[in-house]
């Protein structure tokens, strides 16, 4: 069946890069998603890409897609204190896009001033 | 985007009851979803909330536990019913903003039960 996998942990220093990994199973996915998630709240929805694309990029995010290992990034640059979240790792599983989505387990993301 | 807005934000409630939960959309929208969060956990699917049918539930989950109304295309109301502690759960509402990409997530009713 479809599932999603992220490392659970990534402490980084203010000012570096942060790159957060996820891998699916699915390969007939068709759009694949980072959410945040900062304490106490719900979700937010921060970038998504296109099964057919191999990266995209949106101000201090970058987003790369391996579809031939089913490996998804999110590279956040410059990271903050106020990145510090869990980062969550989505996709929408099948060929059509249904509005479902499986989850991966979440990266709590660290950032040390 | 969409604004979706629920309630209650959280909420204490005794074993044996039940709560329900409303989520309203600042527009019209087609799909919306109800998830649960466990405590420390990932987000799983409850259900796709149907707009004049009854809902369509993931497997481990069924309408006696988890009745979800759909009366228009931007309201849902998901019930949790004959509480007991392992309910104790962030619960959230999705909605897919028409675009067929665009999946936005309310801020969550936090429950726990006593």
């Amino acid at each position: 069946g479809e599932d999603v996998e992220q490392s659970l942990f990534l402490s980084v220093r203010e000012g570096d890069s942060s790159v957060i990994n996820c891998t699916y199973t699915d390969s007939s996915s068709t759009y694949l998603y980072w959410y945040k998630q900062e304490p106490g709240a719900g979700l937010q929805l921060l970038t998504y890409i296109f099964s057919n694309m191999d990266m995209k990029q949106d101000q201090r995010l970058t987003v790369l897609l391996n579809k031939k290992d089913k490996h998804l990034s999110l590279r956040i640059a410059d990271t903050q204190t106020g990145d510090s979240a869990i980062y969550f790792c989505a996709e929408s599983p099948g060929a059509s896009n249904t509005g479902k989505l499986i989850f991966g387990q979440g990266t709590t993301l660290q950032v040390k001033p | 985007s969409a604004v979706i807005s629920q309630k209650p934000s959280r909420d204490i409630c005794q074993r044996g009851t039940s709560l329900t939960i409303q989520c309203q959309v600042d527009s019209q929208v087609t799909m919306m979803f109800w998830y649960r969060q466990q405590p420390g956990q990932s987000l799983t699917l409850i259900a796709t909330a149907n707009q004049g049918s009854e809902a369509t539930y993931e497997s481990g989950f069924v309408i006696d536990k988890f009745p979800i109304s759909r009366p228009n295309l931007t309201f849902s109301t998901l019930t949790v019913s004959n509480l007991s502690p392992e309910d104790s759960s962030i619960y959230l509402c999705s909605v897919d903003a028409g675009t067929g990409n665009t999946i936005y997530f309310g801020e969550g009713s936090w429950l726990t039960v006593v």
